[in-house]
């Protein structure tokens, strides 16, 4: 079973306007990781929250935690046209074992 | 640097015939992982081994096997390939397998059973 689900499915932005994308998970977690990937590769870390943590930042990417809801955002502010991927929130419960949810494809046209 | 290496990047296969798929990184991580992507699925978790000498089942064990051979290497064995095996399959690694450790992957084996 998936951790979480990512909402929307797919995005269509303008480069230059911000990106939002959701993440609910269904059990308890410690952290919850956000990955990217880019057609053909494999997934690439791009941040980590941990549960007791409500908002993190690192450079163009903003993070939430809600652990009342289980759900978090990713906000990419001035998207890119190099920021076209899919994005994939991780839920690691027990150890580092991560359970992904099902990704959110993000197009931003010029 | 080259970090997760995944080989081979292509397969097909027959139905019934075997294949492991090699991974190994460059990191001195102590866990890798091994998952599937399936369209509209996301990843799943195959198998893990959070250190050397120990390995895990994940979420979709059945029809694999796994084998940590060094710290370096982790490979995952279909033993009769069906169909539903057709995936992308991903290898990663952390350098624990204490919270809080970002995964790093490989780029994937493309495997398709006919």
């Amino acid at each position: 079973s998936q951790q979480g689900e990512e909402d929307p499915q797919a995005l269509s932005i303008q480069e230059g306007e911000n990106a939002t994308m959701n993440c609910s998970y269904k059990t308890s977690i410690n952290n919850l990781q956000w990955y990217r990937q880019n057609s053909g590769r494999g997934l690439v870390h791009l941040i980590l929250i941990r549960s007791n943590e409500r908002e993190k930042h690192s450079g163009r990417l903003r993070v939430t935690l809600d652990t009342s809801k289980k759900s978090s955002s990713l906000l990419i502010t001035a998207s890119r046209a190099a920021d076209t991927a899919s994005y994939f929130c991780g839920g690691a419960g027990g150890g580092n074992k991560l359970t992904f949810g099902t990704g959110t494809q993000l197009k931003v046209e010029l | 640097n080259a970090g997760v290496t995944q080989t081979p990047k292509f397969q097909v296969l027959k139905t019934g015939q075997s294949m492991t798929l090699q991974c190994a990184q460059d990191m001195n991580h102590n866990s890798m992982y091994w998952y599937r992507q399936d369209p509209g699925m996301g990843l799943r978790l195959i198998y893990y081994s959070a250190s050397e000498g120990t390995t895990d089942k994940g979420e979709v064990p059945n029809g694999y096997n796994v084998s940590r051979l060094n710290k370096r290497e982790f490979s995952l064995r279909l033993e009769s390939a069906a169909p539903s095996q057709t995936s992308v399959y991903f290898c990663a690694s952390s350098e624990s397998w204490v919270a809080y450790q970002p995964q790093h992957f490989g780029d994937g084996t493309r495997l398709s059973i006919l």
